[in-house]
């Protein structure tokens, strides 16, 4: 199994653009979930969803959304980005809501 | 609002000695502990964890001392090693009846072996 993937690793942007980061797993896990970690603050949820079809909004949401079309996918899509945006991202997948969640090796986002 | 509080930020080891990193939390709902290690340029990776009806768990050199009363807890590393030279995160959980898992880390501690 390759676990939680993510693409890209890296991305720059300039404020104002979008851009779709890329979680994958494959290990037919039904939660999956993306948080931002960003110096001194830990983990923060962004969004999240207990199975296809079905997504919700974590802590900090605004300026980000989500889709999940099939299990194996969520990907997260910045709409319009800001410089404070600028963070590290990871994805996450557990079997569900109540088990220990997998977590991606990251993309870190630069918005200049 | 940060729920849970790591300490220290940074901690310098000798090889072959212990190295100890506390947290502390507030929220009593909290359901399982678990500590994560992160490499640069990985994601965080669980190391072990513990639920807050044990006072202790050990897997190998890694063992979690845990004080409920005093809403504490700690990661021991024994016998430390070069290769255990890495941010150590640790974190509480509050596992949902419907919804998001509450998943809360601390703000993290770089730890560096020297050899």
């Amino acid at each position: 199994n390759a676990g939680v993937t993510q693409t890209p690793k890296f991305q720059v942007l300039k404020t104002g653009q979008s851009m779709t980061l890329q979680c994958a797993q494959d290990m037919n896990h039904e939660y999956m979930s993306w948080y931002r970690q960003d110096p001194g603050m830990g983990l923060r949820l962004i969004h999240y969803s207990v199975g296809a079809g079905i997504t919700d909004q974590g802590e900090v949401p605004n300026g980000y959304n989500v889709s999940r079309s099939t299990t194996e996918d969520f990907p997260l899509r910045l709409l319009s980005a800001a410089p404070s945006q600028t963070s590290v991202y990871f994805c996450a997948s557990s079997l569900g809501p109540n088990n220990e969640q997998f977590f991606g090796p990251g993309t870190r986002l630069t918005v200049l | 609002q940060q729920q849970v509080k790591q300490s220290p930020q940074s901690l310098i080891v000798q090889k072959g000695g212990i190295s100890i990193i506390n947290c502390a939390y507030e929220n009593t709902a909290f359901d399982y502990f678990p500590w994560y290690q992160q490499f640069p340029g990985k994601g965080p990776a669980l190391l072990i964890a513990i639920r807050p009806d044990v006072s202790e768990k050990k897997e190998g050199r890694f063992t979690i001392s845990f004080n409920k009363s005093a809403k504490q807890f700690s990661l021991h590393i024994m016998d430390s090693q070069p290769g255990d030279s890495a941010t150590y995160f640790c974190a509480a959980i509050h596992f949902p009846i419907q919804g998001a898992q509450k998943l809360v880390f601390g703000q993290g501690t770089r730890l560096t072996i020297n050899p």
